[in-house]
């Protein structure tokens, strides 16, 4: 299956700051979607991007999707402590399997 | 609809036990994923349906794990004999198909294998 590099592995950053964390394939991405899993809970969708260039937002959450769709990333402005948790990017096969990405693990310091 | 409902929450058991999870997807579903969360392999995708008919179980780790979707309803992994190194979180997914490709996770199963 398609495979994706996500990094960093793990950010912690004070409540304010920004973070941002990025996927990067070597091969051309049909969609990729972004999950959050909080501490001992289960990943949740937050969202998909399938154009090339897309840019998608949610509160505070900025979603990109490359120009060559081999790349994404998920930017968070000024953390809260609500933003604590794994964020994993996920590619979609063509059969419909979902493959993950490593999880950058967000821990955010009050 | 409650969602993706997994059995047991949790589970442990002595090395050499048969394990079983169960896994019922959402109503309507057309995909079903097994997944297993470890710290050091992160989310790996074990075996996954479509219409109950496995499409692709390249990332069952042995000839111990072996899944079943006897129906749209119902899905189970067994682990036959366990090991310790088998101890993980083991999500069961689905998702609707037909052009939506959000996946909803179930609560998940912390297996632990002494």
């Amino acid at each position: 299956g398609q495979q994706v590099m996500q990094i960093p592995q793990y950010q912690h950053v004070q409540e304010g700051e920004d973070f941002t964390t990025y996927c990067n394939s070597s091969t051309t991405l049909s969609n990729i979607q972004w999950y959050k899993q909080r501490p001992g809970g289960h990943p949740v969708f937050l969202i998909q991007l399938v154009k090339s260039g897309e840019v998608k937002k949610q509160k505070r959450l900025t979603f990109q999707f490359g120009e060559a769709k081999k790349n994404s990333s998920l930017h968070i402005t000024a953390t809260q402590t609500t933003d604590v948790g794994t964020y994993f990017c996920a590619v979609s096969g063509s059969a419909r399997q979902l493959t993950f990405g490593s999880g950058t693990q967000l821990t955010v310091l009050p | 609809d409650a969602g993706v409902i997994q059995s047991p929450r949790h589970e442990v058991t002595e090395m050499g036990q048969e394990v079983t999870l169960r896994c019922k997807p959402i109503s309507g579903h057309n995909s079903l994923f097994w997944y297993r969360q470890t710290m050091m392999r992160g989310l790996e995708l074990l075996i996954y349906f479509n219409n109950n008919v496995p499409i692709d179980d390249s990332g069952m780790p042995e000839d111990r794990f072996s899944a079943k979707m006897p129906n749209a309803s119902f899905s189970t992994l067994k682990i036959q004999p366990s090991e310790p190194r088998d101890s993980a979180v083991y999500f069961c997914a689905s998702l609707q198909g037909q052009g939506n490709t959000e996946a909803f996770f179930g609560q998940g199963t912390r297996l632990t294998v002494v």
